[in-house]
């Protein structure tokens, strides 16, 4: 089993769709939970933080779901701007410190 | 205020050669992690240094793969007699906190992408 599982996708959305993107964790010691997205294989960058308490920042919500291991990603209102690789990000502290475990990602494209 | 600086955006290099790649972490940041993507996969840990120490390196092959931040100056990772399966991106992140601190995120910079002719 994969440390980090996310579906591929591709997920094809109408401009101005909600999209929700899943993930599972299989380490239960994972300490911190991130989403990056990925624009044509160019570097990573950091979408936000995921707390346990659920957290948003504008059109994009975020879920963690310790005991079931599963974090979410919630995209209102979407652009074309939007269309992307989004990734799963798992920090634990297992095996020494502070490496980052991601998913294979998922792609979306927003369409007109 | 300059971010992660990776060094050179694009390397090719012929089969047996050695390939170095360069990391210079923001400012202000100790802590530099390297990982790898290859063609059609996700990222993949490789090493996590602080200045002068290895932290974690349980993502570096055995082989021909090796890693260091120095003192002074940027974070080399240096392939050696390079083959073929060694073509992909190598991204480095930086981040300020040390391990234990929890949701501080890493910072990565644009890559290098290594090319084995």
């Amino acid at each position: 089993r994969k440390e980090v599982e996310q579906d591929p996708g591709p997920f094809n959305v109408p401009e101005g769709a909600t999209v929700a993107f899943n993930c599972t964790y299989s380490n239960s010691a994972s300490q911190s939970f991130f989403w990056y997205r990925q624009d044509c294989r160019k570097e990573p960058k950091l979408l936000m933080s995921v707390y346990s308490s659920g957290n948003e920042d504008g059109r994009f919500t975020a879920q963690l779901n310790r005991a079931s291991q599963y974090i979410s990603l919630l995209i209102r209102d979407s652009k074309l701007s939007d269309s992307a690789t989004y990734l799963c990000v798992v920090k634990g502290f297992t095996g020494g410190g502070n490496k980052l475990t991601f998913g294979t990602g998922t792609q979306l494209k927003v369409e007109l | 205020n300059a971010g992660v600086m990776q060094n050179p955006r694009h390397l090719v290099r012929r089969r047996g050669q050695e390939a170095r790649l360069r990391c210079s972490p923001m400012k202000g940041h100790s802590h530099v992690y390297w990982y790898r993507q290859l063609p059609e996969e996700g990222l993949k840990f490789m090493v996590y240094l602080q200045k002068e120490n290895i932290i974690d390196e349980s993502g570096m092959p055995k082989e021909r793969f090796s890693a260091e931040f120095p003192k002074e100056g940027p974070s080399i990772l240096r392939i050696q007699q390079v083959v073929r399966g060694d073509s992909a991106a190598y991204f480095c992140a930086s981040s300020p906190a040390p391990a234990g601190s929890g949701n501080q995120p890493q910072h990565f910079g644009d890559g290098t992408r290594l090319s084995i002719l």
